[in-house]
């Protein structure tokens, strides 16, 4: 496996599941990040991760729980969702949170809530 | 306050022609990064090119290039030989300089290539 890697890539879930949101990078890269896209608007950045520790939680709700066990290694625990949290979510890494980084991106997980 | 605008939701060019999507931004910063991400429907954003505020060379990479007029602030992508594959999401996006500041993107461009 090469770049950034996401899975699932579809999760259908209901209000009272819990459900988990993985993402693996394999560039040797120590910041990772949390992205929610939804429909008509601009990506938004939820959480951000620089050497296993979270740096930036942008006002996000407790029902959305971040881990990053390792520098490769990110997840998104998900439980008692809302049907407006259904949107693509996106992880992303660089190498540091240097300004003229870019991001890689994997290729989202899309999420439904019901 | 949005930093980024792209005031074009939708384009269509023509196969084989080249095309510009525009992307204005703001800062008071002035060290600071644009970006322009591809996202085809599959949905993963591909990064296409880089522009750093100090660069006195506009940026190219393969067909895509950077028209980037820093007193009008703006960073217009330029598609130069469309192709059907191009068809896609374009956002462009800003980092402010200096250690920790994140990524923020434009609403994006659509844009159609037509055979």
């Amino acid at each position: 496996e090469t770049g950034v890697t996401q899975t699932p890539r579809h999760l259908v879930m209901g209000m009272t599941n819990k459900k988990s949101l993985k993402c693996e990078q394999h560039l040797g890269h120590n910041a990772m990040y949390w992205y929610k896209q939804s429909a008509k608007k601009p990506l938004e950045l939820m959480f951000v991760y620089n050497f296993k520790e979270q740096t930036e939680n942008n006002s996000v709700p407790s029902r959305f729980s971040p881990e990053c066990p390792n520098s490769s290694h990110l997840f998104l625990h998900l439980h008692t969702l809302q049907p407006e949290d259904s949107a693509l979510y996106l992880c992303a890494s660089s190498q540091d949170r240097l300004a003229f980084n870019e991001q890689f991106f994997g290729p989202g997980t899309r999420l439904t809530v019901l | 306050a949005q930093k980024i605008t792209q005031t074009q939701p939708g384009m269509f060019v023509q196969e084989k022609e080249a095309v510009t999507l525009d992307c204005t931004y703001d800062t008071s910063d002035p060290s600071y990064g644009l970006f322009w991400y591809k996202q085809p429907s599959s949905g993963e954003m591909i990064f296409l090119i880089y522009q750093g505020s100090y660069d006195q060379q506009n940026a190219t990479e393969g067909r895509y290039s950077l028209n980037f007029q820093k007193a009008r602030k703006s960073a217009n992508l330029v598609i130069s030989a469309s192709q059907l594959g191009d068809s896609a999401m374009y956002f462009c996006a800003m980092r402010e300089g200096g250690y920790g500041q994140n990524f923020v993107f434009g609403p994006g461009t659509r844009l159609s290539v037509l055979p």
